[in-house]
């Protein structure tokens, strides 16, 4: 079973506002990733965070970890409506191989 | 572009028959991924490759296999095809094979399976 699970499951916002979707994980990680996907494409790397970091910061995104409630966010400020696709966490389960385990994904569509 | 290439794009082919998904990674390389992605099951691992050897196993049925090459490209094949196979297939890559490196995903193969 996957070992990330995100919420929302969907998220509809207006042009300009903030995105924030959560992420759970079951066991404990060495990295937590985020990616997007565009409907029916391939995945894309937005940004990783190590096990000892608590938040990072790259352009509008921002992830916060929490490894104490084992959760993860990912902020999008001032979203636009290219931002509309599905988003994905995924955690290396603490394992040394580069096996992803990927949650369910939360869909956002911001409308302009 | 990612620079990770997958082909078949497509593929529509009956039950019980066996095909062959072909994956390039970026230059310099040296991890394949497979992943599974379908509506049920969300985004599976199944297989990892650090240059040419087995490295992690997810869940992969016994009726899939994959390989990599000397050049680093890797093939995925399914056999037996049922109609629950039908999904996209995605190929990615990394530098090393830790979890500690970003993983650059192909455009995907869509496996339609009648």
């Amino acid at each position: 079973s996957q070992q990330g699970e995100e919420d929302p499951q969907a998220l509809s916002i207006q042009e300009g506002e903030n995105a924030t979707m959560n992420c759970s994980y079951k066991t404990s990680i060495n990295n937590l990733q985020w990616y997007r996907q565009n409907s029916g494409r391939g995945l894309v790397h937005l940004i990783l965070i190590r096990s000892n970091e608590r938040e990072k910061h790259s352009g509008r995104l921002r992830v916060t970890l929490d490894t104490s409630k084992k959760s993860s966010s990912l902020l999008i400020t001032a979203s636009r409506a290219a931002d509309t696709a599905s988003y994905f966490c995924a955690t290396d389960g603490s394992s040394n191989t580069g096996k992803l385990i990927f949650g369910q994904g939360t869909t956002l569509q911001v409308k302009p | 572009d990612s620079g990770v290439t997958q082909t078949p794009k497509h593929l529509i082919t009956a039950t019980g028959q066996r095909v062959t998904l072909r994956c390039s990674p970026r230059s310099g390389d040296l991890s394949v991924y497979w992943y599974q992605q379908s509506l049920d099951q969300g985004l599976q691992f199944l297989i990892q490759y650090y240059n040419g050897e087995e490295r992690a196993k997810g869940n992969i049925l016994e009726r899939f296999s994959a390989q990599q090459f000397p050049d680093l490209h890797s093939e995925l094949n399914l056999s037996s095809l049922e109609l629950g196979d039908s999904a996209l297939y995605f190929c990615a890559s990394s530098p090393q094979g830790q979890g500690a490196y970003e993983q650059y995903f192909g455009p995907g193969t869509r496996l339609t399976v009648t």
